[in-house]
């Protein structure tokens, strides 16, 4: 199974500084029909997850510009250019690339300082 | 809009058995694969199962393989995991989820299963 390692696991952030969470995959997440399937999810206390970002970079409907992802092969990373209150939550990292055994990240939870 | 609501959750003995079911809306379920993606009490997202759109494939995680059946029924929007053998390991909060281009797009509220004596 591919193994998908996020870091760090804790990130304290100053509101309306910008926040950075990697994720690496134990194999290239690049398909054989050259498609990268890599998503990001947020789930916010009490909350189910939600979808921010699909095939490495491109954000769901609804999701504020301040989200974005970028990264290649084995190596990606989620940014938030500015911090909000509403930003705190657990973020975490899926391949689908790889199937039948799709794997989540273990997940990165994003804290006020 | 899309909804997936899930249901059966509820306090089982270890060994007991269980069934889950996640009514959809708001989309051709025929069209989509189907998961159950569950949560451990303060731990991270774990796939459990997932379906093909007319009942194959069918893929299990190694920790429920041989103990968990899922299912469907495309007539009544429907998807269903059968929970035989629990274990106080298979606590957690279970959501239903669309598959949708190798991601999952939309989240049900999640149902809870507890496996306590």
């Amino acid at each position: 199974d591919v193994v998908m390692t996020q870091s760090p696991l804790s990130l304290p952030v100053t509101l309306g500084q910008p926040a950075s969470i990697s994720c690496r995959s134990s194999q290239s997440l690049v398909h054989s029909n050259g498609n990268t399937f890599l998503s990001w999810f947020q789930q916010r206390p009490g909350q189910s997850p939600r979808r921010l970002i699909y095939e490495v970079s491109n954000r769901d409907s609804g999701v504020p510009d301040r989200f974005s992802g970028s990264g290649s092969g084995t190596d990606f990373t989620l940014k938030i250019s500015r911090v909000e209150a509403e930003d705190v939550g657990i973020y975490y990292c899926m391949q689908g690339t790889h199937w039948p055994s799709l794997t989540f990240g273990g997940g990165t939870k994003v804290e006020i300082k | 809009q899309v909804q997936l609501v899930e249901s059966g959750g509820a306090l089982v003995k270890p060994g007991g058995s269980l069934r889950l079911s996640c009514a959809v809306s708001g989309f051709t379920f025929s069209d989509h694969y189907m998961s159950w993606i569950r949560q451990a009490p303060g731990k991270g997202l774990e796939w459990v199962s997932y379906i093909g759109n007319r009942g194959s494939p069918i893929y299990y995680a190694d920790s429920v393989k041989g103990r968990f059946t899922i299912s469907r029924d495309n007539a009544q929007n429907s998807v269903y995991l059968q929970m035989n053998s629990l274990r106080a390991e298979d606590t957690a909060v279970y959501y239903c989820a669309r598959l949708m281009s190798s991601s999952v797009d939309y989240w049900g509220q999640g149902t809870v299963v507890t496996v306590s004596s």
